[in-house]
């Protein structure tokens, strides 16, 4: 079965810093891996996808993520946080063979600090 | 903006009531998919429609059921309801129901069931 988990329930890091959210998977065939992020009192909204190709996946809002195999891993990183930056962050992929739904990560709350 | 709407935005009832969601998706999207997010489960999988008909089926009650329309919007429909039921209900849109396609997601309805 396909699953994704967030080891962290909580980052905090400071305005300016790196921040790193970090995410494993666990799937069958090939990993097609999706990040949202979740501002309070607002939906999902998609930051990046890694279907194939280079490891190093571009999104929105400044955000990356890096796809490694032999790690199943695929970790969010900026390069310098913003303290709007702060929200919930889910690591999710798709359930195969039973339509194009989503199994999420139990979500990481992250609080950018001024 | 993600393109997907959803009302109402709140909804306070009381238990053993029915309750209707609706969604319409982003403009040209063929699936829609309702999810449930709560502080004990998480964002839990729901339903799926495409193009007018169910594509798979998650964590439902059978009290809860969907449906999609001929112009594509979707009702999530909510019966005999309980205190647990108590949750954010998000619609998302995808253009196809490919294992690749990016979901978007609607603002979600906040319901409150006393």
């Amino acid at each position: 079965a396909q699953s994704v988990a967030q080891p962290e329930d909580q980052v905090n890091v400071a305005e300016g810093n790196p921040l790193t959210v970090k995410c494993t998977y666990s799937v069958s065939g090939n990993p097609y891996l999706f990040w949202y992020v979740q501002y309070p009192n607002r939906g999902l909204q998609f930051l990046l996808k890694y279907i194939t190709g280079d490891n190093l996946v571009k999104g929105s809002y400044g955000f990356e993520a890096e796809f490694n195999k032999s790690q199943t891993s695929f970790h969010l990183k900026k390069p310098s946080a913003l303290v709007s930056d702060s929200a919930l962050y889910f690591c999710a992929v798709p359930r195969r063979g039973y339509g194009q739904n989503f199994v999420f990560g139990p979500g990481t709350r992250l609080s950018v600090l001024p | 903006d993600s393109g997907v709407t959803q009302t109402p935005k709140h909804l306070i009832t009381a238990t053993g009531q029915r309750v209707t969601l609706r969604c319409s998706p982003r403009s040209g999207d063929l699936s829609v998919y309702w999810y449930q997010q709560s502080l004990d489960q998480g964002l839990q999988f729901l339903i799926q429609y495409y193009n007018g008909e169910e594509r798979a089926k998650g964590n439902i009650l059978e009290r809860f059921s969907a449906q999609q329309f001929p112009d594509l919007h979707s009702e999530l429909n909510l019966s005999s309801l309980e205190l647990g039921d108590s949750a954010l209900y998000f619609c998302a849109s995808s253009v196809e129901a490919g294992d690749t396609d990016t979901q978007y997601f609607g603002p979600g309805t906040r319901l409150t069931v006393l």
